[in-house]
């Protein structure tokens, strides 16, 4: 089975820089995404990482460590419409479907 | 046009009813979802189906039952409903070729049973 595990809400300043941390357990791994969700709203994809290191994309950036069993999002200058949920989902060589982390649910303050 | 598209949007049924979910999907993917998401407990997978012929419980099935009336539809049925599957209902979707390729959701059905 898998266990992924999120801090369940975090908080930060607009224009700083927040690290939100997951960590999994899983038989076969098989890539990691993180989806951003703001509330009341569906999901959407963020970043994928498979292979060990970091992926950049503009303000947003994701980590992943294979042997550790883990990976954070980290969010540059940070804007007020980035408040919202950021779910990491981990897929296994075993399953055909993803396992979603509890979410964490992000405040930015003014 | 939305991609991915769900109906109802919002509904409100009684304990017992038999409810159906529908999603349909115009980006030709051949994978498709049902999850269920609740306060607290992130997105659980409930059914999902890489084709017409091949449909896969998920982690929460029990209660539920889906049906792929064609590449493009998904649908999820509720035989009868209890308050305790109130909750916000996501589909979606996801081309099958490479590993890479991330899920897009619809806008979700939010269902309340009373």
């Amino acid at each position: 089975g898998q266990n992924i595990d999120q801090p369940t809400e975090m908080t930060a300043t607009e224009g700083a820089i927040v690290q939100i941390n997951c960590t999994y357990q899983t038989s076969g791994f098989n890539g990691l995404f993180w989806y951003q969700q703001h509330a009341g709203e569906a999901p959407t994809f963020l970043s994928y990482n498979v292979l060990d290191g970091l992926e950049e994309k503009g303000r947003f950036s994701s980590f992943l460590s294979r042997s550790k069993g883990y990976s954070y999002l980290l969010l540059k200058e940070l804007q007020m419409k980035d408040s919202a949920s950021y779910l990491c989902a981990v897929r296994d060589t075993g399953r055909r479907a993803l396992t979603f982390g509890s979410g964490t649910r992000l405040q930015v303050q003014p | 046009d939305a991609d991915v598209t769900q109906t109802p949007r919002n509904r409100i049924t009684k304990t017992g009813k038999r409810i159906m979910l529908e999603c349909s999907q115009t980006k030709g993917h051949d994978r498709m979802y049902w999850y269920r998401q609740d306060p607290g407990l992130g997105l659980r997978l409930i059914y999902y189906s890489f084709d017409v012929k091949d449909i896969n419980k998920g982690e929460i099935s029990d209660g539920y039952s889906v049906s792929r009336q064609a590449q493009a539809k998904f649908s999820l049925s509720l035989e009868s409903a209890i308050p305790n599957q109130t909750a916000l209902y996501f589909c979606a979707t996801r081309e099958g070729v490479s590993g890479y390729n991330e899920q897009f959701f619809g806008p979700g059905t939010r269902l309340t049973v009373l």
